[in-house]
């Protein structure tokens, strides 16, 4: 089974710039999620869709941040315009169930530099 | 809400000797409790689950962790530690509504 694939690995852009990143989930699975991980502190949660609607968006930054999910399929988190301290690793996971106990499948993840 | 304190940011211990990374919870219902490791430049992977069955769960790579209500506690362990095990390793919980919050982290460093 092939994982969740993000791209791209690396991006360094400069302040006020805007970036996109691109989350290609697991075949099949209903749930998306966005998770933004500052260097030294554990994951926090931005954006979950189910299929493709938004369930949960409230830490998400929205007068910065936009993320879509076209077709229930893929997914993009934008960032417009970018801040240093966007600066993280923007972790995109895939589950087949709303459910935790069904498990999350962690993409390797988009390590962003605000400079 | 539901939050996790990890009592060590860092562990270091030698190859073939225990390893224990501590966690709390805290949680007005009954949690589940999840141990993710994250080695370099890799996905977050599941080491483990508790969801209200055996207090004592075992999961991959030789790691088991015990859930005591009653100390708040989630703590991992391995007797043996390899070096493969150098990575990441978060205390994870859920109650309710699904949603996982992360503790902040302790990364192991095993020494040759």
């Amino acid at each position: 089974e092939a994982g969740v694939a993000q791209s791209p690995r690396y991006k360094i852009i400069e302040k006020r710039q805007s970036v996109a990143f691109w989350c290609n989930p697991i075949s099949g699975h209903a749930t998306l999620y966005w998770y933004q991980q500052i260097l030294g502190q554990g994951p926090k949660l931005l954006i979950q869709f189910q299929n493709n609607g938004v369930v949960d968006d409230s830490q998400l930054p929205k007068d910065r941040f936009s993320a879509e999910r076209l077709k229930g399929v893929d997914s993009t988190l934008k960032i417009q315009p970018a801040k240093l301290e966007d600066s993280a690793v923007y972790l995109c996971a895939s589950s087949p169930s709303t459910d935790p106990n069904y498990g999350y499948t962690f993409g390797s993840g988009t390590r962003l530099t605000v400079v | 809400a539901q939050s996790v304190t990890q009592l060590d940011s860092h562990v270091s211990v030698s190859e073939g000797t225990p390893v224990l990374l501590r966690c709390n919870y805290s949680s007005s219902y009954s949690p589940s409790l999840f141990w993710y490791v994250q080695h370099p430049n890799k996905g977050l992977q599941l080491l483990l689950k508790y969801t209200s069955a055996a207090t004592l769960v075992k999961g991959i790579n030789g790691f088991e962790a015990e859930f005591k209500k009653s100390e708040t506690s989630f703590h991992l362990t391995k007797p043996s530690a390899h070096m493969s095990d150098a990575a990441e390793y978060f205390c994870v919980v859920s109650v309710g509504d699904y949603k996982l919050s992360f503790g902040a982290g302790t990364t192991v460093t095993v020494r040759a």
